[in-house]
């Protein structure tokens, strides 16, 4: 299975700030995505990342807030744009498994906090 | 649509009892599911994966989980818990263009 480094861990930030969040796959994937776990909760789907496309994001989930680049098929970054304590979450990336029989691998995340 | 329901949001055991979790799913189609377990302050880790081949599945740690179709779940189990065990688990299914929809996880405490 993928092995996909991500940072930072974790940040303290202020509000109006932005923070870009970055994940590195040891090998190419097609498809990138990007979850936000708010604190106590399950994992919710912001945006799929596809390599040389806009992403694709869900309902809830706008570009301006949480633009995303995925330059190439090893590396995708997400931007939290704008930050209000609201946004205080852990943030994950993810790859599809590919031709693999592996399940989807996940970054090990993002734990923001907005003061 | 696709959806997922775990049935107990808090599951206490003793140390060396059986483990349930319920799962039940919601899916148009043939469904790809998967358990994941989130120890504290750590990632996700697969558990085990169901994608239509048999219907138990065996995963890692001595956990395994059946598809039943007719009763649309897929419960994780395993038969003698241990202290590593603590940690909150979540049940997914596949949506369409490979999105993951998580249940809202269930938090298993194991005690002496």
């Amino acid at each position: 299975s993928a092995v996909i480094s991500q940072k930072p861990s974790r940040d303290i930030c202020q509000r109006g700030t932005s923070l870009t969040i970055q994940c590195q796959v040891d090998s190419q994937v097609t498809m990138m995505f990007w979850y936000r776990q708010q604190p106590g909760q399950s994992l919710t789907l912001i945006a799929t990342a596809n390599q040389g496309s806009e992403a694709t994001y869900e309902s809830g989930f706008v570009i301006d807030k949480f633009p995303i680049s995925r330059p190439n098929l090893t590396f995708s970054t997400l931007t939290v744009s704008n930050m209000s304590p609201e946004d205080s979450s852990i943030y994950l990336c993810s790859v599809d498994p590919g031709q693999s029989n592996y399940g989807y691998t996940f970054g090990s995340g993002t734990r923001l906090t907005v003061v | 649509a696709q959806s997922v329901t775990q049935l107990d949001s808090h599951v206490s055991v003793s140390e060396g009892t059986p483990v349930l979790l319920r799962c039940n799913y919601s899916s148009s189609y043939s469904p790809s599911l998967f358990w994941y377990v989130q120890h504290p302050n750590k990632g996700l880790q697969l558990l085990l994966k169901y994608t239509s081949a048999a219907t138990l599945v065996k995963g890692i740690n001595g956990f395994e989980a059946e598809f039943k179709k007719s009763e649309t779940s897929f419960h994780l189990t395993k038969p003698s818990a241990h202290m590593s065990d603590a940690a909150e688990y979540f049940c997914v299914v596949s949506g369409g263009y490979n999105k993951l929809i998580f249940g809202a996880g269930t938090r298993l405490a194991v005690h002496p």
